[in-house]
């Protein structure tokens, strides 16, 4: 059974930080996501990683990941405060997609 | 373009009601999926399209049921509601081919409580 498990899962940091949210899945998988949803909101896609390798950044954030170690990770670099929001990652494997339980981000000033 | 849409926003239903939850998509996505997302986790796949006329079930398909019978429409339907079926229902639909799609665009939720 495919279980995608994200830690951690509540992260206090400091504006101007570095950290890393990590992605473990535990079968192979096709694809593998990141969402971004802020309190009482929808989710809005962030990145879609398709091979071993991938590596993709937007701004402060940066996704990449190792097929082999099964382990996607979400690095947040220099975080600011409209980095705040929880953060989940989703593994497809034929269709059949199943999410992480969040990562709750809060950023202090 | 409206994106996904869902209706109603809000709903509160008696144990033993039914109801339909409505989604739709004006992007002619061929992939469309129903989710839950309980309290503080993550989210729960109901059912899933990968086009008009193909339906599947997901993670916790028990006490619903879908149809898909046009590109744009995927009604989620209760049957004989239960207060374990209080949570927010989100529809998302995306592109992509079998086996393979692509990011998902999430309509703005349906908040459901079941008493």
């Amino acid at each position: 059974e495919l279980k995608v498990e994200q830690n951690p899962l509540f992260l206090s940091m400091q504006e101007g930080k570095n950290y890393t949210i990590y992605c473990n899945y535990s079968t192979t998988s096709d694809r593998l996501y990141w969402y971004r949803q802020d309190p009482g909101k929808s989710l809005e896609s962030l990145f879609v990683l398709l091979s071993n390798g991938a590596v993709k950044q937007e701004g402060r954030l940066m996704a990449s990941l190792d097929t082999k170690a099964r382990l996607s990770t979400l690095h947040i670099t220099a975080a600011v405060h409209d980095l705040s929001a929880t953060y989940f990652c989703a593994v497809d494997r034929h269709n059949d997609m199943r999410f992480g339980a969040g990562t709750r981000l809060t950023v202090k000033p | 373009n409206a994106g996904v849409t869902q209706t109603p926003k809000f709903r509160i239903l008696k144990i033993g009601q039914s109801m339909t939850l409505q989604c739709a998509q004006d992007m002619n996505h061929n992939y469309m999926y129903w989710y839950r997302q309980d309290p503080g986790m993550g989210l729960k796949l109901i059912y899933y399209s990968v086009g008009a006329g193909i339906t599947d079930k997901g993670e916790v398909p028990n006490g619903y049921n879908v149809s898909r019978s046009t590109t744009e429409d995927f009604p989620l339907r209760l049957e004989l509601a239960a207060p374990s079926q209080t949570s927010v229902y989100f529809c998302a639909s995306s592109t992509g081919t079998w086996g393979y799609p692509n990011e998902q665009y999430f309509g703005p939720g349906t908040r459901l409580t079941v008493t």
